[in-house]
Formats: C-alpha cells, sequence, structure tokens
C-alpha cells in the first residue's frame, strides 16, 4: 500500500497570509489527525477528522482548521498567518474504528512565515 | 487535559549499552501507548506499541513495559546501535480520542 503523502513538501509565506496543506492518508484509512512539530514544542494534536467529521480538536486559535473530503483525504488551512505558525505540519492516519489506533505519518509540511 | 511527561529529553550511551525511556501519562482511561521514532528530517515511525491490556512486548532489542496503576510505561532498548540514534517519542490515547505525545527525547549512540 502507498503511504501517508502531504502536499506541498515546502512553503513560505508571508504574514498575514492564508495556506493550505493537503493530506492523503493510506488507502482504507478513515481517519486523518494533524499535528504542529516545533523544536520547543513538540508534536502538539491539531485535530482529528473521521468520515468528514471532526472527531477531535486540539487547543489552538480557530484560524487553524481543516476539513476531510469522501475520499478521506484531508486539508489544513491557517488563515492570517503568524511568524509562530512556523513549523513541520504533519499528518498521520489510521484505520479509526476500535481495535486499530496504530498512526502511520506522511512526511510533513514544512512552513515558513516571513 | 491529558498529559504524557517523558524523561529523559535527552541520553547518550556508549554503543552496546543499554537505553531507557520513561513515560507518564494523566488519563487513567487511556489504553493505547505506542512508541515512535523520528530520525532528523524523517517522519515520525511507529516501533513498537503496548495495549492496557498486556503487561510487556517485545521485539527484537525493543520492548516496552506498562504499568497501569501507576500509569506510566518504559521503552527498553538493549545492545544499542549508532543507527538507534533519534528522538523517540512516547503517546498515550482511548479508543477513537486523540494521540496525545510526550516532548520526546533525544538518543545518542556513541560509537
Amino acid at each position: 500500500k502507498a503511504g501517508v503523502t502531504q502536499t506541498p513538501r515546502y512553503l513560505i509565506k508571508t504574514r498575514g497570509q492564508q495556506v493550505t496543506l493537503s493530506c492523503s492518508p493510506i488507502s482504507g484509512h478513515r481517519s486523518v489527525s494533524w499535528y504542529q512539530q516545533t523544536p520547543g514544542q513538540g508534536l502538539q494534536f491539531l485535530f482529528e477528522y473521521f468520515s468528514e467529521t471532526q472527531r477531535n480538536k486540539g487547543n489552538f486559535p480557530g484560524r487553524f482548521s481543516g476539513r476531510q473530503f469522501s475520499n478521506s483525504r484531508s486539508e489544513m488551512n491557517v488563515s492570517t498567518l503568524e511568524l509562530g505558525d512556523s513549523a513541520l505540519y504533519l499528518c498521520a492516519s489510521r484505520v479509526g474504528l476500535a481495535g486499530s489506533d496504530t498512526q502511520y505519518f506522511g512526511p510533513g509540511t514544512r512552513l515558513t512565515v516571513l | 487535559g491529558e498529559n504524557v511527561e517523558q524523561h529523559p529529553s535527552t541520553l547518550s550511551v556508549q554503543e552496546g549499552d543499554s537505553a531507557v525511556i520513561k513515560c507518564t501519562y494523566s488519563d487513567s482511561a487511556s489504553n493505547y501507548f505506542p512508541w515512535y521514532k523520528q530520525e532528523l528530517g524523517k517522519r515520525p515511525q511507529l516501533i513498537i506499541d503496548i495495549r492496557s491490556n498486556v503487561g510487556e512486548k517485545k521485539d527484537q532489542r525493543i520492548a516496552v513495559t506498562l504499568n497501569k496503576t501507576a500509569k506510566h510505561f518504559s521503552l527498553h532498548i538493549t545492545e544499542t546501535q549508532p543507527e538507534d540514534s533519534a528522538v523517540y517519542f512516547c503517546a498515550a490515547s482511548r479508543t477513537y480520542d486523540k494521540v496525545i505525545f510526550g516532548p520526546g527525547t533525544s538518543l545518542s549512540v556513541i560509537p
């Protein structure tokens, strides 16, 4: 099976702009989670989508949003970018059903905000 | 809220020695505990996981132990090799719930 893929791999934006990141999960996986990874904060959970519905949410401001499509692909949007949003954004997919909790990560999107 | 603590934050061992990383979790309902290894510039990769109905699990040089009463779990790597050098993350979750990660441990294996 193909692994989790993310596009784009690198992005450079300026403050105030918005950005959309994409994640394609492993075939058959219905859950997609998003994480922000920074050197000082580790892996911070943003949100999880399962069957097009947000199932879990982390403690990030409303500027961070996401959605999931019927084919399980997910997008994450960050509006009004701030310098502190510079990070590696990782998505992870899993089957999402009871007893199938193993998450597989994508390669990440490196976002730099200038 | 849910929290996972991890110690030590950095660990340096001689090749061939053992390495132990310890984690504690706050949510007593957590029932799934994965460990991920992240090499520099790469994605986190699952190396081993354990569920709450098991006290210990081994996979070659890697083992994980779980103490539900104390709410802590540990990763043990024996006969360490230079390629074991990476950042290791522990995590905890309940079924259907978000996976919360510890802050990570940077392991260096000195040849």
